[in-house]
């Protein structure tokens, strides 16, 4: 079974500044997705970027960009230029590519603290 | 927009009660799903479904059970409340593969208190 670690339950970043979230995980399939979901406190889990385990070139999406390191099992996660609207819980995912329904692993959060 | 809708934020039960969340979405999505969401340890799967009539276990099914009678919504049922089930529920739901690139869209979540 897959499993996805999140090793850091709270990280707190200056407005402005970058900060950087890790994940692990553990698989033994070679077709897969990776995803960091964001959940403010309105509790609504917005996709903040994903990754294709066979496209080598990492992720960006504008301030949000990831450092995928397929042999290490690492997905880490980087905000720069942190926004107070970034303050939020952060979820690593899997999701096999071939599984029936396609189910997401979740790790265990990371809590973001922004202060002005 | 995708819109994944619960019935409910907030509940409050007894122990012993059964209990339905039900989950709406409205984009024909084939896959459906249940998480409970607990400080530390994440969302965990308890149950998904990838058609009508059919269910499939999670990581964490004790004391839970499902029902997709429609397409649109996926039911899923405490049969006897207890307190270790109180928790966040978040129902998500998701395209079949058509393309590689899909992704989940996820309900506000109820928060259920067992008392």
């Amino acid at each position: 079974a897959q499993t996805v670690t999140q090793s850091q339950p709270e990280m707190s970043v200056q407005e402005a500044e970058t900060v950087t979230l890790s994940c692990t995980y553990d698989t033994s399939e070679s077709d897969y997705y990776l995803f960091w979901y964001k959940q403010p406190p309105s509790r609504q889990m917005i996709l903040v970027i994903r990754q294709e385990a066979y496209k080598q070139q990492n992720a960006t999406e504008n301030r949000f960009s990831v450092n995928f390191q397929k042999a290490a099992k690492s997905f880490s996660l980087k905000i720069s230029d942190s926004q107070l609207g970034d303050a939020a819980m952060y979820f690593c995912a899997y999701r096999s590519a071939l599984a029936a329904g396609n189910k997401l692993t979740f790790g265990g959060g990371t809590r973001v603290l922004v202060k002005p | 927009d995708v819109k994944v809708t619960q019935s409910s934020r907030y509940l409050v039960k007894r122990t012993g009660e059964k209990v339905f969340l039900e989950c709406v979405q409205d984009m024909d999505h084939e896959n459906m799903f249940w998480y409970r969401q607990d400080p530390g340890l994440g969302l965990r799967l308890i149950y998904f479904s990838y058609d009508v009539k059919m269910k499939e276990k999670g990581d964490i099914p004790e004391g839970y059970s499902v029902s997709r009678e429609k397409k649109e919504r996926f039911s899923l049922i405490l049969e006897s409340a207890s307190t270790n089930q109180t928790s966040m529920y978040l129902c998500a739901s998701k395209p079949r593969d058509r393309a590689r690139e899909t992704e989940a869209f996820f309900g506000q979540g109820t928060r259920l208190t067992v008392v």
